[in-house]
């Protein structure tokens, strides 16, 4: 078993839905929890980052972190034809200023329909 | 550059070559993780630098792999004796000593054994 799960779709939405996007995972250590976007042919390019559990939010972004469930979540509101990529979620035990290996799911393959 | 550099953008070479891929950093990040992947997955953890040193290598997965980075700047990926199960996209990360466990990625190095 992977230490994080994560369904890779395909996930087709219109334009303007709402979409979840999440991970379950299996190391209770896992402090740091990361959302990348990646385009096809390109790196992938971090969204946002939440320590520990709880919610954050950047604009038509939410993350949201349940640590006793050992899940986590994306939200995307009021989604694009642009944001349509594919979604990786990725972990770390890091320690603040040190590093950290990033441990990923496989990531959900997202198109939005105009 | 602004962004972390990987040279070359595409590689083929054939089974049995011994190859090199380059990451040039973001300007005073110390530290460096080469990741790699593989269609369809997620990127898995090879090698983490601080500084000059490979503070993790647990994710390389054999010996003909190495990578260096003599300088605590650009680093070097080398893979010896080629196999066809080698082709993958080859990704850097640098991150900021200090700050967030956020992880910048180039755009990959493309490898094919054919």
């Amino acid at each position: 078993q992977k230490e994080v799960e994560q369904d890779p779709g395909p996930l087709s939405v219109p334009e303007g839905a709402i979409v979840s996007l999440n991970c379950t995972y299996s190391n209770s250590a896992f402090q740091y929890f990361m959302w990348y976007r990646q385009y096809s042919r390109k790196g992938p390019e971090l969204l946002m980052y939440t320590y520990s559990s709880g919610n954050k939010e950047d604009g038509r972004f939410t993350a949201q972190v349940d640590k006793s469930s050992k899940y986590i979540s994306l939200f995307i509101r009021d989604s694009q034809p642009s944001d349509s990529a594919t979604y990786l979620c990725a972990m770390t035990r890091m320690i603040y200023n040190q590093g950290g290996k990033l441990i990923f799911g496989q990531g959900t393959e997202l198109s939005v329909k105009p | 550059g602004a962004g972390v550099s990987q040279t070359p953008s595409n590689k083929v070479t054939e089974k049995g070559k011994y190859v090199e891929l380059r990451c040039d950093p973001i300007s005073g990040h110390t530290a460096l993780y080469w990741y790699r992947q593989s269609l369809g997955q997620g990127p898995e953890f090879l090698i983490y630098f601080q500084g000059t040193g490979a503070a993790d290598d647990s994710g390389l997965p054999n010996d003909r792999f190495f990578a260096v980075r003599p300088e605590g700047s650009v680093s070097t990926l080398k893979i010896q004796r080629t196999e066809r199960g080698d082709s993958a996209v080859y990704l850097c990360a640098s991150s900021p000593r200090e700050g967030a466990p956020s992880a910048f990625f180039g755009q990959g190095t493309r490898l094919t054994v054919v």
